[in-house]
This record gives C-alpha cells, sequence and structure tokens, in this order.
C-alpha cells in the first residue's frame, strides 16, 4: 500500500524543547517537502530536498533543521529557536521536484507548545 | 502582493449548484496549477491539474486556466454536501525553483 506516512499525529512540546517530527514514502519519490499551516494561511514551505544528502531552505526554515539520509525518509527537527512552533505540519512528495510534479500530502502532525 | 490570492470565503451554495472559485497569481511564467482539497484537520488532496490555457474537465469538476490574465479557476457542478471543504490553488513556477506557492484557501459549505 503505497503512501506517505507521518508520526506522530498530535505531539506536544514543552518550551525549550527540540522535537522531531517524521515523515516517510514509499512511493519511490526523489523529491519531499515540509510545509507548516496555520489558520486561515495557507501552506509555507520550510525545507525540500530533490535528492538524498541534499536539501534547501524554504521560506520560513529559521528554527527547523533537516537530513535526507535515505530516499524515504526525511525528518523534521523543531528547534527550542522557533518562537512559535504550534501549528500543522505537513509533508508532501513527488516524483523528481520538477515544474510539472504533482505534490502528494502525508497526513499531517499537529504540534501544540504547552 | 501576494504570490498566489484566493478570496477566502466562505462561500455558500446550495446542494446542486455550481461553486466558482477563483484564483490568480503573480508570477508571469508559472506553469503548473493545482487544485487540493483540504477537509477540517485533514491534509490537502489533489483535486486537478491543469497546464495549459483552456478547460479540464474531471467528473464534476473543472478547471479553467488562463495564462493571459494570470487566473485559474474551479468550478464544481452540482455540488453536494460533501463537497464542503476548503480548496487550495496552488502554483509552481520555474522562476521559484519549481517550489509551490499556495494560496489561503477559499472555504465553501453546501447547504443540504
Amino acid at each position: 500500500d503505497g503512501g506517505i506516512t507521518q508520526s506522530p499525529k498530535y505531539l506536544f512540546r514543552k518550551e525549550g524543547q527540540n522535537v522531531t517530527l517524521s515523515c516517510e514514502q514509499n512511493l519511490n519519490h526523489d523529491a519531499m517537502y515540509w510545509y507548516r499551516q496555520d489558520p486561515g494561511q495557507g501552506l509555507r514551505l520550510i525545507y525540500y530536498s530533490q535528492i538524498v544528502n541534499d536539501f534547501q531552505k524554504g521560506d520560513i526554515a529559521e528554527g527547523y533543521s533537516v537530513s535526507r539520509e535515505k530516499k524515504e525518509s526525511f525528518p523534521l527537527t523543531v528547534t527550542s529557536a522557533q518562537k512559535n512552533p504550534t501549528a500543522f505540519y505537513l509533508c508532501a512528495s513527488s516524483i523528481e521536484g520538477g515544474s510539472t510534479d504533482t505534490q502528494y500530502f502525508g497526513p499531517g502532525t499537529r504540534l501544540t507548545v504547552l | 502582493q501576494k504570490e498566489v490570492e484566493q478570496n477566502s470565503g466562505p462561500l455558500s451554495v446550495p446542494e446542486g449548484a455550481i461553486a466558482s472559485l477563483n484564483c490568480t497569481y503573480s508570477d508571469r511564467v508559472s506553469q503548473s496549477f493545482f487544485w487540493y482539497r483540504q477537509y477540517s484537520g485533514k491534509s490537502p488532496e489533489l483535486i486537478m491539474s491543469i497546464y495549459s490555457n483552456g478547460d479540464k474537465e474531471d467528473g464534476r469538476f473543472t478547471a479553467q486556466l488562463n495564462k493571459a490574465s494570470q487566473y485559474v479557476s474551479l468550478l464544481i457542478r452540482d455540488s453536494q454536501p460533501s463537497d464542503s471543504a476548503t480548496y487550495l490553488c496552488a502554483v509552481n513556477s520555474r522562476s521559484n525553483d519549481y517550489k509551490l506557492s499556495f494560496g489561503a484557501g477559499t472555504t465553501v459549505t453546501v447547504r443540504a
């Protein structure tokens, strides 16, 4: 059963903590993305990767870090430097990251700062 | 100016009517255009993609693209209560390194 999985579904973070959100895909897609969604706003790109061991900052990368050690995995760490991390985090993937590629989304992780 | 703009709504339509959603974009070299549907608390799912000027139909959904006017729309015919959701317009342009830019979404409510 092909698709994108994200875990956990809900995550609670205390002030000063780093947390890592998991994203795995078995679609054999080269490109993977992390977005953040806040109420009433569109999706904003945090980081993206078009190939293993390479990734680029998106529009709001400050306070976040990623790695791409395997094609199927693209974890996102929300660091204590991210001052307002409460949001819905969405992972997506696409075949190559080209201009006509469709991005497919995982189910999301809802992060709340306590 | 935002890269992708949508009417935020909410757009309320009676069951069986046509819902018309609009989206404008600022990057003239944009090449690919997508409509996603997002139910409350869920992730976006692709409804339509369109790349050339004109209309593209898929079931009850029609996407319309006019690159000269930098405008893309989505029509939902015979609207059903299950169509009640937020619809996101996304634009992928070469000048933005193929990254998708999303509008804030239009919330549609279909009244039974």
